[in-house]
C-alpha cells in the first residue's frame, strides 16, 4: 500500500458515457499527477497539479478533463472517449511540487479503463 | 527532448542468478533517475532513486549505478527469485520543476524457478 488510492480499479465505458477517475492520496503531498500507460509505450504524463493549481497539461485532448479540489484528491473527467483512449490510468504524488532531488513519486495501482 | 530507452524489452533467466537491467537516456542534463518496479495490472512501486551527483544506491539485493556523461543507467539483481519477476522501468526527471519523470518503456523479467 503505497498511500495513494484510485477507483474504480477497471471502467468499461462506450464512446458517449461520461465517467471519473478517482484518485487520493493520505501522504499530506502537495502535488499530484495523472499518467497514461498504454500497451507497448512508456508513462506518458497527462497533468500536473502542484498546491491545487495545475502547472502541467502536457498536450492532453479536452475529451480528459482534471479536477483537482483539495491537494488530498484528484479527479480525471472522462467524456467521448475514443477506443484509442483504453489504458491504465495511474495516479501519483510528491511531497512538494519542486521537490528536492532525492524525493520520490508514489503510485496508485490505477484504473484499467476499457472504451467500447 | 528527452528520450529513455530500455533494453532488452524482456528478459528470462533461472533462479539464483545474478543479472543486470540497462536503462539509456540521450540528455545527460538530469536532476535524478529512478527505478521502479510494476507487477501485472498494478500501479510502480519505487525501488531506488540516484541523484545526479551520485554514482550508484543500493537497498538489499538492488543496486543501481549511474553513468550520467554516457547516459546510461543499471540496476543489478542479486541471487535473483521468482518474487522479482515484474517489468522494471527507468525514470529520469528533467526539469527543476513541478517533477516530470520521463519512462522507458521497461524490461520484463520473468525468473524461472
Amino acid at each position: 500500500e503505497t498511500g495513494v488510492t484510485q477507483t474504480p480499479r477497471h471502467l468499461v465505458m462506450g464512446m458517449t458515457n461520461k465517467k471519473s477517475l478517482k484518485c487520493e492520496q493520505h501522504l499530506g503531498h502537495n502535488a499530484m499527477y495523472w499518467y497514461k500507460q498504454s500497451a507497448k509505450k512508456p508513462l506518458e504524463l497527462m497533468f500536473v497539479y502542484s498546491l491545487e493549481e495545475r502547472v502541467e497539461n502536457n498536450s492532453v485532448p479536452s475529451r480528459f478533463s482534471p479536477e483537482c479540489p483539495n491537494s488530498s484528491h484528484l479527479f480525471l473527467h472522462l467524456h467521448t472517449l475514443q477506443p484509442e483512449d483504453s489504458a491504465l490510468y495511474l495516479c501519483a504524488s510528491s511531497l512538494r511540487p519542486d521537490g528536492s532531488t532525492n524525493e520520490k513519486l508514489f503510485f496508485g495501482s490505477g484504473t484499467q479503463l476499457s472504451v467500447l | 527532448k528527452q528520450e529513455v530507452t530500455q533494453i532488452p524489452a524482456a528478459l528470462s533467466v533461472p533462479e539464483g542468478e545474478n543479472l543486470v537491467l540497462n536503462c539509456s537516456f540521450t540528455d545527460s542534463a538530469i536532476y535524478n533517475l529512478q527505478w521502479f518496479r510494476q507487477d501485472p495490472g498494478k500501479g510502480l512501486t519505487s525501488l531506488l532513486l540516484i541523484q545526479s551527483s551520485q554514482r550508484e544506491q543500493t537497498s538489499g539485493r538492488l543496486n543501481a549505478s549511474l553513468d550520467k556523461s554516457s547516459g546510461r543507467s543499471t540496476l543489478y539483481i542479486a541471487a535473483s527469485q521468482p518474487g522479482d519477476s515484474a517489468t522494471y522501468l527507468c525514470a529520469v526527471r528533467r526539469d527543476q520543476g513541478a517533477q516530470k519523470l520521463v519512462f522507458g518503456q521497461g524490461t520484463r523479467l520473468t525468473i524461472n524457478p
